[in-house]
C-alpha cells in the first residue's frame, strides 16, 4: 500500500548543530507534504509544509526541500535549541489521506 | 478563535464494551479526519469527513465508524474493543478537504481498554 518512510528514528544534536530528517514516498502524485512537531504530552503542531510545485520552502530556522523525482522530501532545522527537543512527523497526501512517517524523535543537548 | 476540541480526553473501558468519542472542529471548519497514535505504529488514518459525507476510510475493521453533524462536529465510534484499540485518538479539521488547507489537530483522547 501507499506509505512513508522516515529516517531517522531518533537524533541527537547539540545545541547551535543542524538536524535534517529524511522521508520517502511511494506516490509519485503526492502533492502536499507538511510536517508536524509533537511535544510530549501535547497536540501535533503543523511547523511547515510545501507543495509539489515548489522544491523549497524555509521559514526563519526551519526548511523543507522536496525532490518529486527521487519522491523524498526533508526537514532541516539549523541552529537547533533546546525547545526544538519534540517528536517530528512528515506526512504525504497519498491518494487523499494524509499518511504519516513513524516520527523522528530529536533531542537538542545543551 | 477556539482550537479543535476532544472530548472525553481520557476514557478506561474493557474489552467487549464500545466508546462514542467527539471532536469539535475549528469555526468554520467543515472538513474532520480522524487518526489512531500508537507508540509502535505512529498515526494511522481512520476517516475523514467534509460537509457531512464520509470522504476517505483507512485500513480499520469495521468496528471503528464515524459521523459528522451538520454543525461539522463529528463522533466517531468504536464497538466490541479489544486491547489492542488503546491508543490516543486524534481529530483534526480544517476549512476544506484534507491537503487543499491546513489542518489542525485536536488534544486527543486516550483511550485504555483492560
Amino acid at each position: 500500500g501507499e506509505n512513508v518512510e522516515q529516517h531517522p528514528s531518533t537524533l541527537s544534536v547539540q545545541e547551535g548543530d543542524s538536524a535534517v530528517i529524511k522521508c520517502t514516498y511511494s506516490d509519485s502524485a503526492s502533492n502536499y507534504f507538511p510536517w508536524y512537531k509533537q511535544e510530549l504530552g501535547k497536540r501535533p503542531q503543523l511547523i511547515i509544509d510545501i507543495r509539489s510545485n515548489v522544491g523549497e520552502k524555509k521559514d526563519q530556522r526551519i526548511a523543507v526541500t522536496l525532490n518529486k523525482t527521487a519522491k523524498h522530501f526533508s526537514l532541516h532545522i539549523t541552529e537547533t535549541q533546546p525547545e526544538d527537543s519534540a517528536v517530528y512527523f512528515c506526512a504525504a497526501l497519498l491518494n487523499t489521506p494524509l499518511v504519516f512517517g513513524k516520527g523522528t524523535r530529536l533531542s537538542v543537548i545543551a | 478563535k477556539a482550537g479543535v476540541t476532544q472530548t472525553p480526553r481520557y476514557l478506561i473501558k474493557t474489552r467487549g464494551q464500545q466508546v462514542t468519542l467527539s471532536c469539535s472542529p475549528i469555526s468554520g471548519h467543515r472538513s474532520v479526519s480522524w487518526y489512531q497514535q500508537t507508540p509502535g505504529q505512529g498515526l494511522q488514518f481512520l476517516f475523514e469527513y467534509f460537509s457531512e459525507t464520509q470522504r476517505n476510510k483507512g485500513n480499520f475493521p469495521g468496528r471503528f465508524s464515524g459521523r459528522q453533524f451538520s454543525n461539522s462536529r463529528s463522533e466517531m465510534n468504536v464497538s466490541t474493543l479489544e486491547l489492542g484499540d488503546s491508543a490516543l485518538y486524534l481529530c483534526a479539521s480544517s476549512r476544506a478537504p484534507t491537503g487543499e488547507e491546513t489542518q489542525y489537530f485536536g488534544p486527543g483522547t486516550r483511550l485504555l481498554v483492560l
